[in-house]
């Protein structure tokens, strides 16, 4: 049992945009920055998004997200087949550990 | 170019023990905390543990807490996972990663290495 919660899967088609969310609590999302992956199966999770809504470099615009209150989202726009992949979300907890997301599959239809 | 490289992986009979290593480049080691991370083959990830810049603040996840070690050696370059009294349960990818900001753990990972397979199996 993950201690974020996300849908287990999500779809879109190409050129469309979607969008993955992030549910958790206050000593969580509610009081600590979000991080974004993206894993592809059989490689290492690669960072997406660091404190909330910063890209890396080398990350594409293409590639979004937000957090309110206790909840985050990651929206993913022009979608390409290449973005078929799990995408995770990570918060700090006050308990002092990281907390993550289980996971979401997103299909490229 | 940062570069984690982990290795020590194995298999092992319940009960056992392994020690797990991962060495750092293309960045100051001792300016970052570091974290293990796991994954089930198939399941999401799960965080290990976490260790500070000099290794004075150290965190576990409740699975493993008083069976894993985790460890680091600055001159080395070189974070450590010591597991002992393995589990079935215990089996998994190990990712080595870095914190991306504070010398304290505080934060998720901005940086993973390739990982490494431990299977825990009679």
């Amino acid at each position: 049992q993950s201690v974020l919660t996300q849908p287990p899967s999500a779809s879109g088609t190409p050129g469309q945009r979607v969008t993955i969310s992030c549910s958790g609590s206050s000593s969580n999302i509610g009081s600590n920055y979000v991080y974004w992956y993206q894993q592809v199966p059989g490689t290492a999770p690669k960072l997406l998004i660091y404190r909330s809504n910063q890209r890396p470099s080398g990350v594409p615009d293409r590639f979004s997200a937000s957090k309110s209150g206790t909840s985050a989202s990651l929206a993913i726009s022009g979608l390409r087949s290449e973005d078929e992949a799990d995408y995770y979300c990570a918060a700090w907890d006050d308990s002092l550990s990281v907390a993550f997301g289980g996971g979401t599959k997103l299909t490229v239809l | 170019e940062v570069q984690l490289v982990e290795s020590g992986g194995g298999s092992v009979q319940p009960g056992g023990s392994l020690r797990l290593s991962c060495v750092a480049s293309g960045f100051t080691f001792d300016d970052y905390a570091m974290h293990w991370v796991r994954q089930v083959p198939g399941k999401g990830l799960e965080w290990v543990s976490g260790i500070s810049w000099i290794g004075d603040r150290r965190g576990y996840a409740d699975s493993v807490r008083g069976r894993f070690t985790i460890s680091r050696d600055n001159d080395k370059n070189s974070l450590y996972l010591q597991m002992n009294s393995l589990r079935v349960e215990d089996t998994a990818f190990y990712y080595c990663t870095k914190e991306g900001y504070s010398a304290s753990p505080s934060a998720p990972p901005d940086f993973w290495g390739q990982g490494t397979r431990v299977t825990v199996s009679s």
